[in-house]
């Protein structure tokens, strides 16, 4: 059974500092690995997804890498701005019990608070 | 604008009453899935749907049904068997080919409180 875990839990700096987020799964055999945002009472947005053939993807200030082997991703998020504070989640894709369909598992997420 | 529309935003239910809260999706999306997360927690996969007419249960679909009636609906009833039901819903949805590639669209979420 893949479990997907986050750390820190929290994570609080000041306002342009460089940060990195942990993401850890247990099963590599994942079609891909997704980074989320999730801003207080609201629904997910897409970050970045990285396939599984892959091993970073970039949008912006946000560069994700994987490292299929050792079961870790991480995100960087350079020079940090308030807006960016919200809770990140990662999730692994994985083949679902020999079906077509991929089975996202969540870890539970880093709040993060960028303080001006 | 094209997208996942979840509704309530909020929903209040009574012991022994079953409440069914929307999703509905412009996307043209074949596959629809809802989750359940609870405070400082990830997403738990209750039901998903790969096709109209077709659903399977996710890992916690005791207390939970669904169906699929039309391609861009798919709404969750919570029934009064689910003992627990105080929690954040978010419905989300996908579109078909490589698997891979395509990304989960995610509904503002509803969020369930028991009165």
């Amino acid at each position: 059974k893949q479990e997907v875990t986050q750390i820190p839990a929290a994570l609080s700096v000041p306002e342009g500092e460089n940060l990195v987020l942990n993401c850890s799964f247990t099963d590599s055999a994942i079609y891909n690995l997704q980074w989320f945002r999730q801003d207080p009472g609201k629904g997910l947005t897409s970050l970045l997804l990285i396939q599984s053939s892959q091993r970073e993807q970039t949008s912006g200030r946000l560069n994700a890498s994987l490292d299929k082997s050792s079961g870790r991703s991480t995100l960087y998020i350079a020079a940090s701005q308030p807006g960016d504070s919200a809770t990140y989640l990662c999730a692994a894709l994985a083949n679902a019990g020999g079906t077509s369909y991929g089975k996202l598992t969540f870890g539970q997420g880093t709040i993060l608070t960028v303080h001006p | 604008d094209g997208g996942i529309t979840q509704s309530p935003k909020y929903l209040f239910r009574k012991e022994g009453q079953n409440v069914t809260l929307s999703c509905e999706q412009n996307l043209n999306h074949d596959a629809m899935y809802w989750y359940r997360q609870d405070p400082g927690q990830g997403l738990r996969l209750i039901y998903y749907s790969q096709i109209v007419n077709d659903f399977q249960k996710g890992d916690i679909a005791e207390g939970y049904s669904v169906s699929r009636e039309k391609k861009e609906s798919f709404p969750l009833t919570v029934t009064s068997a689910q003992k627990n039901p105080t929690a954040f819903y978010l419905c989300a949805s996908r579109s078909g080919g490589a698997i891979a590639k395509n990304i989960q669209y995610f509904g503002a979420g509803t969020r369930l409180s028991v009165l």
